[in-house]
């Protein structure tokens, strides 16, 4: 149980583009998610946390018009990267974390297996 | 907020041998501490976690203890295998917060 999927698992695009990264929990309903991004060799960075049906809550640093979360089930929050641009070129991963009554309890959060975003 | 320091950044050991990771943090009521094994190009999977409630959590080789007055945690591996080499993070939140992970250890299992 608690397995949480993400598509595409990798992608490449152009400078200017802009590129949806979904993120799905297959066996619980995810009342939070959250996004991180990874550098390589480096430890998760906290983007944003989302819950459904509400607005998401950025990290400082995080420009909200350029990463875009939308949590609209308990079971689907994507983040789009919009007018990608090299500097963006990341691992971006996405955990899932259920309520009390769920599957999942407490604070326990189940992450998808990563995008890798590389922008031309 | 939250501070979670993580020693070693690299741990090389032999195959049969065990493995410690320690981690302190920082915020004395955090009462969540997971531990996560992330492969190379791949999402952190959970391994382990212990709540504040209790101080040592066993699961087959691994093993995870809490010292709450020392704000420190410590996940043990004992008889490594090569398919243990990893990074592992460890992490620490209180109640619904979000997680704060320390830096990663790199763990290689040598045959």
């Amino acid at each position: 149980g608690a397995v949480v999927s993400q598509h595409p698992s990798r992608v490449i695009c152009k400078s200017g583009t802009s590129v949806k990264i979904e993120c799905r929990s297959l066996d619980f309903q995810a009342t939070t998610m959250f996004w991180y991004r990874q550098f390589p060799k480096q430890s998760l960075m906290l983007m944003a946390t989302s819950n459904e049906g509400s607005k998401a809550t950025y990290e400082q640093g995080v420009e909200k018009d350029k990463f875009l979360i939308n949590h609209a089930s308990l079971t689907l929050s994507t983040l789009t990267v919009t007018s990608a641009h090299p500097e963006d070129s990341s691992f971006y991963i996405c955990s899932a974390r259920g309520d009390r009554g769920g599957a999942v309890s407490y604070n326990e959060q189940f992450f998808g297996p990563g995008t890798r975003l590389t922008v031309l | 907020g939250e501070n979670v320091e993580q020693h070693p950044s690299t741990l090389s050991v032999q195959e049969g041998d065990s493995a410690v990771i320690k981690c302190t943090y920082s915020d004395s009521a955090s009462n969540y501490f997971p531990w996560y094994k992330q492969e190379l190009g791949k999402g952190p999977q959970l391994i382990i976690d212990i709540r504040s409630n209790v101080g040592e959590k066993k699961d087959q080789r691994i093993a995870v203890t809490l010292n709450k007055t020392a704000k420190h945690f410590s996940l043990h591996i004992t008889e490594t295998q090569p398919e243990d080499s990893a990074v592992y993070f460890c992490a620490a939140s209180r109640g619904y917060s979000t997680l704060t992970f320390g830096k990663g250890t790199m763990l290689l299992v040598s045959p």
